[in-house]
């Protein structure tokens, strides 16, 4: 069974600019979460996707936002790019309320 | 909303000892208790998990404890060894509800 599978693996943007990272959970799981991670604030929360409704969003500027497919892969996107968008950005399924969120390897976007 | 303190930030243990990592959470709804592993390089991984029904959950070796009550839940690593070594995090949601929110982890190295 495949697990989570995040493309590309690595993204180098100059500020101004706008990105897509791209998420396919795993086969039969429909929520879909995205977070971002640096070494100052840990994991944060981006937003959650469920059948193609966003079920909850953390605390980001509207430059960033996501959508889910009806095939479950989920895009997030990041407008107008800044130096502090630099990070590791997982996005984790999970197959039920009861099952636990399986992340994947990551997108790690330099912003320079 | 809900904020998951972590302690301590960076544990160093020899080889054989015991390793306990400890978070509190503030909000009591909060029911799901997960605890993930990430090595250098690679992506955050579930290793145990608990859900605020029991007190106390073991899978070889490693446990995690909950107590309601005071709200805060640990992790323990008996018989410490090298491949232990990574960055934990423990988080809380309420289960099928809210999104994982974490703790800001604890960087674990076990000294052969």
């Amino acid at each position: 069974k495949a697990g989570v599978t995040q493309t590309p693996r690595y993204l180098i943007k100059t500020r101004g600019q706008q990105v897509t990272l791209s998420c396919s959970p795993i086969s039969g799981h429909r929520s879909v979460s995205w977070y971002q991670q640096t070494p100052g604030q840990g994991l944060q929360f981006l937003f959650e996707y469920f059948s193609e409704t966003q079920r909850n969003k953390g605390n980001f500027p509207g430059r960033f936002s996501g959508r889910q497919f009806s095939n479950s892969r989920s895009e997030m996107n990041v407008s107008t790019l800044e130096l502090g968008d630099s990070a590791l950005y997982l996005c984790a399924s999970r197959g039920g309320v009861s099952t636990g969120y399986t992340f994947g390897s990551g997108t790690r976007l330099t912003v320079v | 909303g809900e904020n998951v303190e972590q302690h301590p930030s960076t544990l160093s243990v020899q080889e054989g000892d015991s390793a306990v990592i400890k978070c509190t959470y503030s909000d009591s709804a909060s029911n799901y208790f997960p605890w993930y592993k990430q090595e250098l390089g690679k992506r955050p991984q579930l290793i145990i998990d608990i859900r605020s029904n029991v007190g106390e959950k073991k899978d070889q070796r490693i446990a995690v404890t909950l107590n309601k009550t005071a709200k805060h839940f640990s992790l323990h690593i008996t018989e410490t060894q090298p491949e232990d070594s990574a960055v934990y995090f423990c988080a809380a949601s309420i289960s099928g509800n809210t999104p994982l929110v974490f703790g800001k982890g604890t960087r674990l190295s076990v000294i052969a």
